[in-house]
C-alpha cells in the first residue's frame, strides 16, 4: 500500500532532550517535507527536500533539522526541544514528473509531540 | 508563508444542506487545491483546479475559480455527518519555480445528523 509513514505516533518529552521523528514514503517520491500545525495557524513548512541530500528551510526552520540520506526517509530532528515545539507534526511526499513536481502532496498520519 | 486564506473558519450545518467554503490568495497561482483533514490526521488531497480552469466537479464536491477576484470556492452538495473536517485551500505560485502548495489557515465544518 502507498504510504507515508511517521513514527512515533505519539511523543512526551521534557525540555532539552534530543529527539527524532521518523518519516518514510514507498512511492518513490523525490520531494519530502515536514510541517507542524498549530491552532489558529494552520499548516507552517518547517523544511523541504527535493532530492537526496538536498534540504532547504521552509517557513519555521528555526529548532529543527532534517536530513535526507536516502530517498524514502525524512527524519525531523529535533536537538534540543523546548515547549513552544509543542505541536502536531506532519510529514508529506510528492513525486516530480518530467522534471517538475507534482503538486499534489501524500501526508503520513501525523505525530503529536508535547514538549515539558 | 500563507496566502491561501479560507473563510469562514468554521460552519456548522445539518446533514442534506450544503456547504460553501472560500479561499482568497494574493498573488497569480499555476493551480489551487483543496484538501480535507479529519481530527488529528493527516491532509488527503480533495481536487486541484489550474489557473486556466473555472469549474471541476468530483462527486458531490464542485470548485470554482475565479482568477480575477483571486478566490476560490468549495461546495459540498447534500452534506453527510461524515464529511465533518477541516477544509484546506492550498496554492501553487504561477512563478518563482516553486510547484509545492502553501496552505490556508482552514474551514472547520460540522455537519450535524
Amino acid at each position: 500500500e502507498a504510504q507515508v509513514t511517521q513514527n512515533p505516533r505519539y511523543l512526551i518529552t521534557v525540555t532539552g532532550k534530543k529527539l527524532t521523528v521518523t518519516c518514510s514514503q514507498n512511492m518513490n517520491h523525490e520531494y519530502m517535507s515536514w510541517y507542524r500545525q498549530d491552532p489558529g495557524l494552520g499548516l507552517r513548512q518547517i523544511y523541504y527536500s527535493m532530492n537526496v541530500e538536498v534540504t532547504d528551510k521552509g517557513d519555521v526552520p528555526e529548532g529543527y533539522k532534517v536530513s535526507r540520506k536516502e530517498k524514502r526517509n525524512f527524519p525531523l530532528i529535533l536537538e534540543s526541544p523546548s515547549p513552544n515545539q509543542t505541536s502536531l507534526y506532519f510529514c508529506a511526499s510528492s513525486l516530480r514528473v518530467a522534471g517538475r513536481f507534482k503538486e499534489t502532496q501524500y501526508f503520513g498520519p501525523g505525530t503529536r509531540l508535547l514538549v515539558l | 508563508s500563507q496566502q491561501g486564506e479560507e473563510d469562514p473558519q468554521a460552519l456548522s450545518i445539518q446533514e442534506g444542506e450544503n456547504a460553501t467554503m472560500n479561499c482568497s490568495y494574493k498573488t497569480s497561482i499555476n493551480n489551487l487545491q483543496w484538501y480535507r483533514q479529519n481530527s488529528g490526521r493527516g491532509l488527503v488531497h480533495l481536487i486541484l483546479i489550474r489557473s486556466n480552469e473555472r469549474e471541476k466537479h468530483s462527486g458531490r464536491l464542485r470548485v470554482t475559480l475565479d482568477t480575477s477576484k483571486k478566490s476560490s470556492s468549495l461546495l459540498i452538495t447534500a452534506s453527510r455527518a461524515a464529511d465533518t473536517a477541516s477544509y484546506f485551500c492550498a496554492t501553487v505560485a504561477a512563478s518563482g519555480g516553486s510547484y509545492i502548495p502553501t496552505f490556508g489557515r482552514g474551514t472547520s465544518l460540522i455537519v450535524h445528523p
